[in-house]
């Protein structure tokens, strides 16, 4: 399987504190993904960063993308106990029929506590 | 715009029976696909369709099929179902890749149960 891998997987702070989340890939890509899910919902897109793209941000998101050690990482600052959720990388590959796919890995789930 | 809809949202099975997952959007996306999410293993891609009339094989295909005779509706068919295919599932869309993904709309899930 061609899943990023998500670290730490899981990871608890104080509201307030930043939270960083790491993802490593296998193969090269065209873009990588961040996606958000709380408890019992489903994904919702947070952020995008193309293959010749280093760093992005949105908010309080800063993702960066280092292409030659195949990693992401995703950090909010400043966080809040609405922050609390579990977080996917998402990268394409290539399926049997020829046609590209989009895996996610495992996730990192994130507790933020008030 | 209602996004992409799933129904049912809660299903208990027994084993043996087959249902279909139903699965639409109204965005006229082109990429569609189907998760299963089981805890500690993430969201792991069963079946996928790049346009209408077009599907290719995921991660775990086994047991599981799908067709995509229109843009709007992509349904999985559980043919046989087994205590292993107890898991929430969920659809996925968006428009077509181009050269890398666009960003995924998620449905809100189906929670299926197989006794």
């Amino acid at each position: 399987s061609q899943q990023g891998e998500e670290d730490p997987q899981a990871l608890s702070i104080q509201e307030g504190e930043n939270a960083t989340m790491n993802c490593s890939y296998k193969t090269s890509i065209n873009n990588l993904q961040w996606y958000r899910q709380n408890s019992g919902r489903g994904l919702v897109h947070l952020i995008l960063i193309r293959s010749n793209e280093r760093e992005k941000h949105s908010g309080r998101l800063r993702v960066t993308l280092d292409t030659s050690k195949k990693s992401s990482s995703l950090l909010i600052t400043a966080s809040r106990a609405a922050d609390t959720a579990s977080y996917f990388c998402a990268t394409d590959a290539w399926g049997q029929g020829g046609s590209e796919k989009l895996v996610f890995g495992k996730g990192t789930k994130l507790t933020v506590n008030p | 715009n209602a996004g992409v809809t799933q129904t049912p949202k809660f299903q208990v099975l027994k084993t043996g029976q087959s249902m279909t997952l139903q699965c639409a959007q109204d965005m006229n996306h082109e990429y569609m696909s189907w998760y299963r999410q089981d805890p500690g293993m993430g969201l792991r891609l069963i079946h996928y369709s790049v346009g209408a009339g077009i599907t290719d094989q995921g991660e775990v295909p086994n047991g599981y099929n799908v067709s995509r005779s229109t843009t709007e509706d992509f349904p999985l068919r559980l043919l046989s179902a087994a205590p292993s295919q107890t898991s929430v599932y969920f659809c996925a869309s968006s428009y077509s890749a181009g050269t890398g993904f666009q960003p995924q709309h998620f449905g809100d899930g189906t929670r299926l149960s197989i006794l």
